[in-house]
This record gives C-alpha cells, structure tokens and sequence, in this order.
C-alpha cells in the first residue's frame, strides 16, 4: 500500500529555534493535513490544505505556524520560533479528496521535543 | 460541532478472549465515522470505517464495528484478542466540512495479556 512518509522521526531544538518538519504525500492524493498528538492527549488537527492553500486551520495553527507545499511532493510545517509546549508527536495525512467516507493516510510522524 | 468519545483510557483483556473498544459520536447530519490504530513509534493505521449499510463493518486484522445509530456508539470488537493487538486505538468522525479532516476520540490503550 502506498505510503506517507516524514522526516525526520525525531527533532529535537532549543526553544525559540525554527524547526521544519517534512512529508512526502501520496502521489495522487490532493488533500494534506498535519495533526499534532501530546504525550498522553488525544490526536488534534492542525491544519489542511488542498490547491497551494490552507482551507482550514484550528485555533491551536497560530501565527507561529506555517505550511507549505514547496515543490508539489513535499509538505511541510515551519515551527517559526518554538515553545516547550511545542513539544508533540506531528502527523502528516493526506486524502484522495475531500469526501466523508474516503480515509486519511497517515505518517509515522516526527517526535518534536523543545527544550 | 462533530465529536467522538472513547470512555475507556485502557482495555485490559486476556488473549484468546473477546474485546471491545467503546466509542460515542455526536454529529450533525449522516455519521462517517472511522479507527485506526496506532502502534508503538508508528503512525495511524486505518482498520476499517463505516459510511453506510451493513451495521457490522469488518476491517483489518480481524476487528469489526458495529453501528448503533440509536445509541449514538461504534465499537470496535474481536472475537479473540492476540498479544499482538496490543496498542492505542483512535475513533474518529469525518467532519462534514469542506476540508474533510478527521476528528478524533482521545484513544483507548489495549492491553491483551497472554
């Protein structure tokens, strides 16, 4: 089955450096989406983008937050200048489309860890 | 606002025995609802959804779900646990929006214990 990868699996920084994270979608797929799991707190959306922009963004994707699709296969999350409570598991999706019952591909995601 | 619940933080079952995962969903409208698994160090993997029909959904590795539009509840079950399903589960609803995202529940740890 195809798959989407993230790199790196884990990053660590000091608090106030820029951190990129990095995906590889599924080739076809049009749909992108970075979801951010705390240790021990349930998985919660970041952000999705479809057609080179954000459709939609949680209150939690701040300005400190930024995406982008750079060269049509990577994806990526800027961390502009990092927190401690920055500090998560980062998932990358990505869907065919947009419609309900179509499912989401995930990554095995990149360890943040701000000290 | 679409949501999902899991009531359970941990499942504790013997191998060989049956289980189930609980989970609740609210939404408006027509429920797409989803789980996927997480294993350690590893990301989401979907084991099955339902979007319509049959109440009984089967997916991978043998669990299934079924559907209680009454009761609001789509469980996850398996007739006989293996140590190897040990893991985090998640369920989810797919937000009827126009981004599609998905919502999830705040996961239930299975513990299966030979």
């Amino acid at each position: 089955e195809p798959e989407v990868t993230q790199t790196p699996s884990h990053q660590v920084t000091q608090m106030g450096q820029e951190v990129i994270l990095r995906c590889v979608p599924i080739s076809n797929h049009l749909y992108f989406y970075w979801y951010r799991q705390i240790l021990g707190q349930k998985v919660e959306f970041l952000v999705s983008f479809y057609n080179n922009e954000i459709s939609e963004k949680s209150e939690i994707f701040d300005d400190q937050f930024s995406v982008e699709r750079p060269d049509g296969s990577n994806f990526t999350l800027k961390i502009r200048s990092t927190k401690l409570e920055d500090s998560a598991m980062y998932f990358c999706a990505s869907s065919e489309g947009r419609a309900p019952g179509g499912k989401l591909f995930f990554g095995s995601g990149t360890q943040l860890s701000v000290l | 606002a679409q949501s999902v619940a899991q009531p359970e933080d941990q499942v504790n079952v013997a191998e060989g025995n049956p289980l189930t995962v609980k989970c609740t969903y609210s939404v408006s409208g027509n429920p797409y609802l989803f789980w996927y698994v997480q294993y350690p160090n590893r990301g989401l993997q979907f084991l099955l959804k339902y979007i319509t029909g049959d109440n009984l959904v089967k997916g991978s590795y043998g669990f299934e779900a079924e559907f209680n539009k009454s009761q609001t509840s789509f469980h996850l079950k398996k007739p006989s646990a293996l140590v190897s399903d040990s893991a985090l589960y998640f369920c989810a609803v797919r937000d009827s929006s126009n981004t599609g995202k998905l919502i999830f529940g705040q996961g239930t740890t299975l513990q299966v214990k030979p």
